[in-house]
């Protein structure tokens, strides 16, 4: 079982749809959890971190963590073309260690 | 602030060759990390330094990698000799801990543009 799993995709939702993606992890102590948008041929940037159980909102981004379900997600409402990118699920272990999924390539159709 | 700063940011080289990344953290965040990056394995973490000490070196693949961080400001992979499955981006990204955190914490990751590393 790998660390930190994502449906690579591609996830395909039209303008104005909310987009939803899912990430799952093995370390039941992990601690942070991270979201980072990568564009193609650019450098991740992070757009969200969550610590605690439940949801965290930014603008048109929100964030949940189940701990007990070992899950994490991220649904983006109102996507936009320039939403589609791969993003980038990341959690801090117990062991001080941060691990990165493979991603899930979103394509966002005007 | 200039950000995160790599060079080269592109680098073709022939088998055996010896190939050198450098990385210019941002100033004042203590954390660094070297991560490559293919379309096979994906993003993955090589080592990271606390305070320009090596914490975790784990990730490096074989004894042709190695990685230094002389100062706070300036760190390099090296890969000696190159190989053809070598070829990836290779990113350098820096951090500062959480205000509060428990020790050796840290949070955003700011990443550098990358080297995009061709080994023919």
């Amino acid at each position: 079982q790998k660390e930190v799993e994502q449906n690579s995709g591609p996830l395909s939702v039209p303008e104005g749809a909310i987009a939803s993606l899912n990430c799952t992890y093995s370390d039941r102590g992990s601690q942070s959890f991270f979201w980072y948008r990568q564009y193609s041929g650019k450098s991740p940037e992070l757009i969200m971190f969550i610590y605690s159980n439940g949801d965290k909102e930014d603008g048109r981004f929100t964030a949940q963590l189940n701990k007990a379900s070992q899950y994490v997600s991220l649904l983006i409402r109102d996507s936009q073309p320039s939403d589609s990118a791969t993003y980038l699920c990341a959690v801090k272990t117990s062991y001080d260690k941060v691990i990165f999924g493979p991603g899930t390539s979103l394509s966002v159709i005007p | 602030d200039a950000g995160v700063i790599q060079s080269p940011r592109h680098e073709v080289t022939e088998m055996g060759q010896e190939v050198t990344l450098r990385c210019k953290p941002i100033s004042g965040h203590d954390y660094l990390f070297w991560y490559r990056q293919t379309m096979m394995r994906g993003l993955e973490l090589l080592i990271y330094f606390n305070n320009n000490v090596p914490i975790d070196d784990s990730g490096m693949p074989e004894d042709r990698f190695s990685a230094k961080m002389p100062n706070a400001s300036f760190s390099t992979l090296k890969i000696q000799p190159s190989e053809p499955r070598d070829s990836a981006v290779y990113f350098c990204a820096s951090s500062f801990p959480s205000l509060g955190a428990s020790g050796g914490d840290y949070n955003e990751q700011f990443f550098g543009p990358g080297t995009r590393l061709t080994v023919l």
